[in-house]
């Protein structure tokens, strides 16, 4: 099975921090993705990245940066986090091969910025 | 307009009653994902759909490309069936995928 894990299930830091969400898969796979949810919204795509060292802003990339520098590990990096970053953040990959894969999901951090 | 639209939104159930959450999407995918959330976030992907009707124990999922239009139902629901189910649309470009904003099940004992 696959597994997603993200490296912390709740987290609480202040306004102005730098903040480092991570996400580590165990199955090769190429795609990796970090996706904020809100209520009302749904779950909303703030990066991904296709390959190591390579990353692609989603539909809301505006105060969040990300890092690939291994395969199996994606970083979402709040520089300077602020209270409208408060969400449940969901890490999710997915593999390349054999056309179209289904993403797989870690079980999201849900992050406050006081 | 949203580009994938569930519904309802909301939905409480007894035990035991056949439920249906609909999606319809406005644009070219190459695939329709179902993604069940339980309480506390973790996603779990249930089923990936192009074409046709699947089947995993109590749920169908069936998708009409014309209309475009997708249905998740699940037979005999349990309280365990409790949960947010989310609907995706793969788009024909980029991986990208367009989610619904979720439907949350409440079935009762």
């Amino acid at each position: 099975d696959v597994k997603v894990t993200q490296s912390s299930r709740y987290l609480v830091k202040r306004t102005g921090e730098k903040v480092f969400l991570e996400c580590v898969q165990d199955m090769d796979h190429e795609n990796m993705f970090w996706y904020r949810q809100d209520p009302g919204l749904g779950l909303r795509l703030i990066y991904f990245s296709y390959d190591v060292k390579m990353k692609e802003k989603g539909d809301i990339p505006e105060g969040y940066s990300v890092s690939r520098e291994k395969k199996e590990r994606f970083s979402l990096i709040l520089e300077s986090a602020s209270t409208n970053q408060t969400s449940m953040y969901l890490c999710a990959s997915s593999s390349l091969s054999g056309g179209y894969q289904p993403q797989h999901f870690g079980d999201g951090t849900r992050l406050s910025i006081l | 307009k949203n580009e994938v639209e569930q519904s309802p939104q909301n939905l409480t159930a007894q035990e035991g009653e056949f439920i249906t959450i609909n999606c319809s999407y406005s644009v070219g995918i190459s695939a329709l994902h179902w993604l069940q959330q339980h309480p506390g976030g973790g996603i779990v992907s249930l089923f990936m759909l192009s074409s046709g009707k699947k089947k995993h124990g109590r749920l169908i999922a069936t998708i009409n490309i014309q209309e475009k239009h997708s249905s998740l139902h699940i037979t005999a629901s349990h309280p365990r069936d409790s949960a947010v189910y989310i609907c995706a649309a793969d788009l024909n470009r980029d991986d990208k995928i367009i989610f619904g904003k979720g439907t949350r099940l409440h079935i009762l004992p």
